[in-house]
């Protein structure tokens, strides 16, 4: 019973460099999101996807592209890394309605 | 500027004793309110919620209560144990919408 699992768990990047995060899910969910953590800001909305070949920009979607080409996976990706998306990357996922999203461990990224 | 808005960042409790997180929104069309608990590397786990047609939701030690003329929900733990540590998100929702918007966070520390 994997839930939401996040790849990869940690990596460090160089300005410029580009990198894919990968979420998967294995509830059937039809929403999937990916959020930002960063000290005193919360969860911050990037990206968003109601469904299989839909997605939707969130609260802070500048220099993130996302990817659902099948229903139980959603790829962020960064084309040109910047410091300022050093931070800790969280995928939700959930089945849509007044129900609760459930969470992958957290991937934390530094971009130096 | 936030829509929600946890103004405490940290707060200590002995154990045994109550704990009470707060909670407080501006945007009025917010109906759904929803409690996550996270511990560090780990992704947030959703622990309780309530709706706009409610002022209370009880599950075991924790109940939430809800103030819609204040714009104000509050999360309270009976007694309080050192599980409990751990950092609390406050999220919202708007009528059926597709997204959460989350508060920065409380850090509850529970003392021996």
């Amino acid at each position: 019973n994997a839930g939401v699992t996040q790849t990869p768990k940690f990596r460090v990047l160089k300005t410029g460099q580009s990198m894919t995060l990968l979420c998967a899910q294995d509830m059937n969910h039809e929403y999937m999101y990916w959020y930002r953590q960063d000290p005193g800001m919360g969860l911050r909305l990037i990206h968003y996807s109601v469904g299989e070949g839909t997605t939707a920009k969130g609260e802070v979607p500048d220099g993130y592209n996302v990817s659902r080409l099948k229903k139980q996976n959603f790829l962020l990706g960064l084309e040109s890394a910047a410091p300022s998306q050093t931070s800790v990357y969280f995928c939700a996922s959930l089945t849509g309605g007044r129900t609760e999203a459930f969470f992958g461990q957290g991937t934390r990224l530094t971009v130096v | 500027d936030q829509q929600v808005k946890q103004n405490s960042p940290s707060l200590s409790v002995q154990e045994g004793r109550i704990s009470i997180l707060n909670c407080d929104y501006t945007n009025s069309m917010f109906d759904y309110f929803l409690w996550y608990k996270k511990y560090p590397a780990e992704g947030p786990t959703f622990l309780i919620s309530i709706s706009s047609i409610k002022d209370k939701n009880e599950d075991g030690r924790f109940t939430v209560f809800l103030n819609k003329s204040a714009k104000h929900l509050s999360l309270h733990i009976v007694p309080s144990q050192p599980g409990d540590s751990a950092v609390y998100f406050c999220a919202a929702n708007e009528d059926y919408g597709q997204n959460f918007v989350f508060g920065p966070g409380t850090r509850l520390s529970v003392l021996p």
